[in-house]
């Protein structure tokens, strides 16, 4: 099972901020980088957040991660009705010795 | 342009063994770690191994451990994994990725399916 607690499901509408909370622990979150992905419907994940707060290029500056403790967030702020997706948060498990993904959060623009 | 390529997957009857590839080009890919994630019907990401760019490191999911082997070819700019003892929670849509500050780039994934 998956060892980082996502809520199930997000949304707002058009042009809200959406916050997703990623919870872990200290051999997970409160040690190492997270890590999101997006996953549109019926394709591959995309890396949207790396090193907990960094966006690769070509990624939306709506886009945005942070992280306190063993605890994790991505915000979408100026939601949009392409933003409609699962969203994951990862990150490497020292106990585990292994990377671990988060529940996921379909988010859902009304 | 980089892309990742998997082939293999298919439909294999329980205890039965299956060999996924994963066939790299537009990048040196001697010098990314690799690693396979998988994702079952309707569910989430579950990350199954990894290998460093020179093979010297590889880790396992314990799901998976003792049962499937990570292994790559730089002469072939490949990736492999051999999955042997396959159970019906094997099935799953298996995509392999670059390992670069995450995962920066997927393959289209290829379908496992393990049933009788």
């Amino acid at each position: 099972q998956s060892v980082l607690t996502q809520p199930p499901s997000a949304s707002g509408t058009p042009g809200q901020r959406v916050t997703i909370s990623c919870s872990g622990s200290s051999s997970n979150i409160g040690s190492n980088y997270v890590y999101w992905y997006q996953q549109l419907p019926g394709t591959a994940p995309k890396l949207l957040i790396y090193g907990t707060n960094q966006r690769p290029s070509g990624v939306p500056d709506r886009f945005s991660g942070s992280k306190s403790g063993s605890s994790a967030s991505l915000a979408i702020s100026g939601l949009q009705s392409e933003d409609e997706a699962d969203y994951y948060c990862a990150a490497w498990d020292d106990s585990l010795n292994g990377l671990v993904f988060g529940t996921g959060t379909k988010v859902t623009v009304l | 342009e980089v892309q990742l390529v998997e082939s293999g997957g298919g439909l294999v009857k329980p205890g039965g063994s299956l060999r996924l590839s994963c066939a790299a080009s537009g990048f040196t890919f001697s010098s990314y770690d690799m690693s396979w994630v998988r994702q079952a019907p309707g569910k989430g990401l579950e990350w199954v191994s990894s290998i460093s760019s020179s093979g010297s490191y590889i880790y396992y999911a314990d799901s998976v451990k003792g049962r499937f082997t990570i292994s790559r070819d730089s002469a072939k700019n490949s990736l492999y994994l051999h999955m042997n003892g396959l159970r019906a929670e094997d099935t799953a849509v298996y995509y392999c990725a670059r390992d670069y500050s995450g995962y920066d780039f997927w393959g289209q994934g290829t379908l496992v399916t393990v049933s009788s």
